[in-house]
């Protein structure tokens, strides 16, 4: 099973308001992504765990937070939304970090 | 930096003709590249992947070949089906230390009866 879930599947949030966001997978991969995605745009990375290290882009250090309670899990935290955060929000999760990466259907976020 | 690009955003074509989706890279490095394909409301999933120069690999009917000469990764398929209608991301993963992948800005194939 190579399935990637995550919830919920879309988010009405409030501007000024936090966000979190939920995904997991069952493959004991060690690996685990969080992009954005927004329409005509290339998938973004934002954040990933190589096991428990959390390593987030330098452009998005400050927006987007994330934990990682155990190996299956892992959440996408916006402390407080702002209108540019509506997006389609991407999980994925690889064994390594040279491994093939496998996505879950993504959360959309609309932010008003 | 690492770079991909697709050059084409929308392809409309009708059941039964060619298609050829563009992919080209930019990297300093050794690539891998990636073909995804996510259809309507469903995950992104693997199509091909490829890091054998001048080799073709197959999935499902499409093929793509990695020529680094070329810096080139098309996705081709000989006859789409009305069930290709997705988005297709182009990605690179290259040996610079991250393996971050890097996606192309995704082709959007609409096939016709």
């Amino acid at each position: 099973d190579t399935t990637v879930k995550q919830n919920p599947r879309y988010k009405l949030a409030r501007v000024g308001k936090p966000v979190n966001l939920i995904c997991s997978q069952t493959m004991n991969h060690d690996t685990m992504y969080w992009y954005q995605k927004k329409p005509n745009q290339a998938p973004k990375l934002l954040l990933f765990y190589y096991d428990k290290i959390l390593n987030r882009e330098a452009d998005t250090f400050e927006k987007f937070q994330s934990s990682r309670p155990n190996n299956s899990f892992c959440s996408l935290y916006i402390g407080s939304a702002g209108l540019e955060y509506s997006a389609m929000y991407l999980c994925a999760s690889s064994r390594d970090r040279v491994d093939t990466q496998y996505f879950g259907p993504g959360t959309r976020l609309l932010v008003l | 930096g690492d770079s991909v690009t697709q050059t084409e955003g929308l392809v409309t074509l009708t059941k039964g003709l060619p298609v050829m989706l563009n992919c080209t890279y930019q990297t300093t490095y050794s690539p891998f590249l990636f073909w995804y394909v996510q259809h309507l409301n469903e995950a992104p999933k693997l199509l091909l992947k490829s890091s054998t120069d001048n080799k073709r690999t197959e999935h499902q009917g499409f093929y793509a070949t990695l020529h680094k000469s070329s810096s080139s990764f098309h996705l081709q398929k000989s006859s789409v089906q009305l069930s290709d209608s997705a988005l297709y991301f182009c990605a690179l993963s290259a040996s610079s230390g991250s393996w971050q992948l890097i996606f192309g800005s995704g082709t959007q194939l609409t096939v016709m009866p």
